[in-house]
């Protein structure tokens, strides 16, 4: 069966401008989450929407939201983009939730210049 | 909060050799411990996962053991193989994380044959 799809795999962005990542998750899979992965920092979890709603947001500021589509894709959003937002964006789904196991994309890789 | 700490890599071993990776948590109540693995330029997959005290995951020769009096879920393989030469990431779901995952920094393991 298909994996998570994640689209574009790598994006270039200007200081400022705003993105969105668009993820495609497991057929039957409700649950997507979205983390975000630096060196520094490591993998830090974003939001995670169940059934279209946001079930779980982590710790970044509003300029990071997303949402969920009926068919359960899901995209996120980074407005004002900064240097330091340029990382790897992985989303993840789940049947229920995590403890299912998630199962991850390959990333989007965004570099903010 | 919740957190998972790793050892520190790289590990770099000779194929064949035995591997243990350490991976220790603080959380409160019973939380869900998990092992990821990261091959350059892709995702994370799930490699195994453990619920509850005393159980062990195994996957692809890999083992882990939910350790709860010394709060450890080490990751450990008999004989490794030029293909295991990933990043390995521990990591736990609890009640406080809610749906989201606590990664530990990784663990970069190199194999050479």
């Amino acid at each position: 069966k298909a994996g998570v799809t994640q689209t574009p795999r790598y994006l270039i962005k200007t200081r400022g401008q705003q993105v969105t990542l668009s993820c495609s998750p497991i057929s039957g899979h409700r649950s997507v989450s979205w983390y975000q992965q630096t060196p520094g920092q490591g993998l830090q979890f974003l939001f995670e929407y169940f059934s279209e709603t946001q079930r779980n947001k982590g710790n970044f500021p509003g300029r990071f939201s997303g949402r969920q589509f009926s068919n359960s894709r899901s995209e996120m959003n980074v407005s004002t983009l900064e240097l330091g937002d340029s990382a790897l964006y992985l989303c993840a789904s789940a049947l229920e939730s995590v403890n299912y196991g998630y199962t991850f994309g390959s990333g989007t890789r965004l570099t903010v210049v | 909060g919740d957190s998972v700490t790793q050892m520190e890599g790289p590990v770099t071993l000779s194929e064949e050799a035995f591997l243990t990776i350490n991976c220790t948590y603080t959380a409160t109540g019973y939380p869900s411990l998990f092992w990821y693995v990261q091959y350059p330029g892709e995702g994370l997959q799930l490699l195994l996962k453990a619920t509850k005290a005393d159980d062990k995951g195994s996957n692809k020769g890999f083992e882990a053991t939910y350790r709860k009096e010394t709060t450890s879920f080490h990751l450990e393989k008999g004989s490794v193989q030029v293909s295991d030469s990933a990043v390995y990431f521990c990591a736990l779901s609890s009640n406080q994380a809610g749906t989201a995952l606590i990664f530990g920094k990784g663990t970069t393991l190199s194999v050479s044959s």
